[in-house]
């Protein structure tokens, strides 16, 4: 099974709304993400946790906070957004070899953001 | 971080013809992956290729790591191979850095 699971697969929010993107993997990966992309763009960074820990934030604005609550679940905390955060949203999982580095990468379906 | 480059941007193919998409790369990678993605945002696995050749059905990809690139080979193009096609690569870092994408249009 290589299926990473997101929900909702579609969210509208307002901008003074609190909401949250779910993300589930049962592969056994130690490591999961969050990418942002734009339309007509590539999937751009976001956060990494290896280990249940965060461990990389590419500058993202604190409007946006993830949650890794055990090594199967992500979760991505909106709060207070902007319509230029309308996007969508791709979460990912990869296992981790040698202790430290990530092999191949397999991403959910997505959940498609439109803040108004 | 790693700088990646696909060609061509865009790709109009006839059902049944053979194209070659390309993707260079600035620095040695650990990973390198090939992704379709679909119109719904679904980015399918096509391969995982730090090096080598290897062979899925009508698709094929080599990658040639000393010389930093790698080729993805459609052939027989049918309908359903329309999409954008994204080459990723990273150090093993975590920081998996995506080109901006090859738009496939195979017309029937």
């Amino acid at each position: 099974d290589t299926e990473v699971t997101q929900t909702p697969k579609h969210l509208v929010m307002g901008m003074t709304n609190k909401k949250s993107l779910k993300c589930e993997q049962h592969m056994g990966h130690r490591a999961m993400y969050w990418y942002k992309q734009k339309a007509k763009k590539p999937p751009e960074l976001m956060f990494v946790y290896s280990y249940e820990k965060l461990s990389i934030n590419e500058s993202v604005p604190s409007r946006f906070s993830p949650e890794c609550p055990n090594s199967s679940l992500l979760n991505l905390h909106l709060h207070a957004l902007q319509p230029e955060d309308s996007a969508l949203y791709l979460c990912a999982s990869s296992q981790v070899r040698r202790g430290s580095m990530n092999t191949e990468a397999f991403f959910g379906q997505g959940t498609r953001l439109t803040v108004v | 971080g790693i700088q990646v480059e696909q060609s061509p941007p865009d790709l109009i193919l006839q059902e049944g013809a053979n194209s070659t998409l390309r993707c260079n790369f600035s620095d040695s990678v650990n990973n390198l992956q090939w992704f379709h993605q679909n119109p719904w945002g679904q980015l399918i696995n096509l391969f995982y290729i730090p090096s080598g050749t290897k062979q899925n059905g009508r698709l094929s990809a080599t990658t040639v790591a000393t010389e930093r690139y790698s080729l993805l080979y459609i052939s027989s193009s049918q309908t359903t191979d329309s999409g954008v096609y994204f080459c990723a690569v990273d150090r093993g870092d975590y920081k998996l850095s995506f080109g901006a994408g090859t738009t496939v249009t195979v017309r029937a």
